[in-house]
């Protein structure tokens, strides 16, 4: 079954320090990979993606993350968190040969303290 | 760029009333879709039109849901004899052609009383 993990439902880190979410998906077709992020009450705004080639890839607001096949991962990273990077952050997949369908893990919420 | 616009933001109805939302796409985008999103959970799959044809539906989207876009431009999604499972914020996004991301809207909160 295709699926997607985000084991941490919550993180909670101090302003400055850095942060890595982690995002696990399953099955075997190539993958095409995202990571959005959800203010509450908004819709989700598109960080990065990756499609192919370089497995480091860059977005926007600073976020970063590294494509792992081996792993079967996607971890979202970055080196010196915000107050305003507070947010809920959902890790989503598409499959080669059916990208119009995108599933998303459960999302990890992000608290930054001062 | 004026992004995909959702209407209403909130809706609040009783239990068994019909309800329909209306989404409208980032102007060049043919491909449309709809999510459900409750809470503590990330969106799932409904539905999808490329212009006005609906080309796949999720078994979520149940013979109470219908989803419509008649002239490839906005879309409605409607609700009949809502449930009190029905309760959710419903997404909406939109994407050109080819393998490219979705860009959402800011979704309708829909409660049943």
């Amino acid at each position: 079954a295709q699926s997607v993990t985000q084991p941490d439902i919550h993180i909670t880190v101090s302003e400055g320090a850095s942060l890595e979410l982690r995002c696990n998906y399953s099955y075997g077709a190539t993958p095409y990979l995202f990571w959005y992020v959800q203010s509450p009450g908004q819709g989700l705004q598109l960080l990065l993606k990756y499609f192919s080639g370089d497995t480091l890839v860059q977005g926007i607001k600073g976020f970063e993350a590294e494509f792992k096949r081996s792993q079967s991962s996607f971890n979202l990273r970055k080196p010196s968190v915000h107050w305003s990077d507070a947010a809920e952050y959902f890790c989503a997949v598409a499959w080669q040969g059916n990208f119009n369908k995108f599933y998303f893990g459960s999302g990890t919420k992000l608290n930054v303290k001062p | 760029d004026t992004g995909v616009s959702q209407n209403p933001r909130h809706k609040i109805t009783k239990r068994g009333q019909n309800v329909t939302f209306r989404c409208d796409p980032i102007s060049e985008h043919n491909r449309l879709y709809w999510y459900r999103q409750t809470l503590g959970q990330g969106p799932e799959f409904l539905t999808y039109f490329q212009n006005e044809a609906q080309l796949e539906k999720s078994r979520l989207l149940s013979d109470r849901f219908s989803a419509e876009r008649p002239k490839g431009s906005f879309s409605t999604l409607e609700i009949q004899r809502t449930e009190q499972g029905d309760s959710a914020m419903y997404l909406c996004a939109s994407s050109p052609t080819g393998d490219q991301p979705q860009h959402f809207g800011d979704g309708t909160r829909l409660s049943i009383l």
